[in-house]
């Protein structure tokens, strides 16, 4: 069974600052998708951004991106020019690729704090 | 655009009554997932459906059933409710060729008291 794991259980992060959030996975697969996802107090979940296992590049969106170590299982967040509304809890969560309708497998969560 | 529906999104419930919650996918996707989230913790998955057949069971209570549609809506039906059934329910669908991607609802918020 797959297993994702966040170390940080809280971030801090300043406003217009650069903060990074850690994820491990463990998995005897070689094809999957990992994803984070961000929860807002309203407790809606949004997707942040995708990585599929089999691309080497770090996917990005706009002040999001990833640094994907696949030897290492590791997939990081990296939120640049931190904003007030980027706090939240987030996610990581792991998707198998071995079948059509395979379901999400989540981390513990990192509740991030920006300050103003 | 149109975005996963979940109904109702709080519901409050007595130990031992029954509960059903409902899921309206976003259209043309025709796959469901449901997802309980427990106080302070990640999302967990029950169950999920494609084209109305269950494709995948996770720690589903035996005392939780659910289904698919014709329509490709969900029920998720729950009996004998237990205080620690109180949780977020979260419905996720999925598109008919994007599948790696799951588009989640807002919730159902259900109490058990």
């Amino acid at each position: 069974a797959q297993t994702v794991t966040q170390s940080q259980p809280e971030m801090s992060v300043q406003e217009a600052e650069t903060v990074t959030l850690s994820c491990t996975y463990d998995t005897s697969e070689s094809d999957y998708y990992l994803f984070w996802y961000k929860q807002p107090p309203s407790r809606q979940m949004i997707l942040v951004i995708r990585q599929e296992a089999y691309k080497q590049q770090n996917a990005t969106e706009n002040r999001f991106s990833v640094n994907f170590q696949k030897a290492a299982k590791s997939f990081s967040l990296k939120i640049s020019d931190s904003q007030l509304g980027d706090a939240a809890m987030y996610f990581c969560a792991y998707r198998s690729a071995r079948t059509s309708y395979g379901k999400l497998t989540f981390g513990q969560g990192t509740i991030l704090t920006v300050h103003p | 655009a149109a975005g996963v529906i979940q109904s109702p999104r709080h519901l409050i419930k007595e130990k031992r009554e029954t509960a059903t919650l409902k899921c309206y996918p976003i259209p043309r996707h025709d796959t469901v997932y449901w997802y309980q989230q427990g106080p302070g913790q990640d999302p967990q998955f029950l169950i999920s459906f494609y084209e109305k057949m269950q494709s995948d069971k996770g720690s589903i209570p035996d005392r939780f059933s659910a289904q698919q549609f014709s329509d490709y809506h969900s029920e998720l039906n729950m009996s004998s409710l237990e205080l620690g059934d109180s949780a977020l329910y979260f419905c996720a669908s999925s598109p008919r060729y994007v599948k790696y991607e799951q588009y989640f609802g807002p919730g159902t918020r259900l109490t058990v008291t």
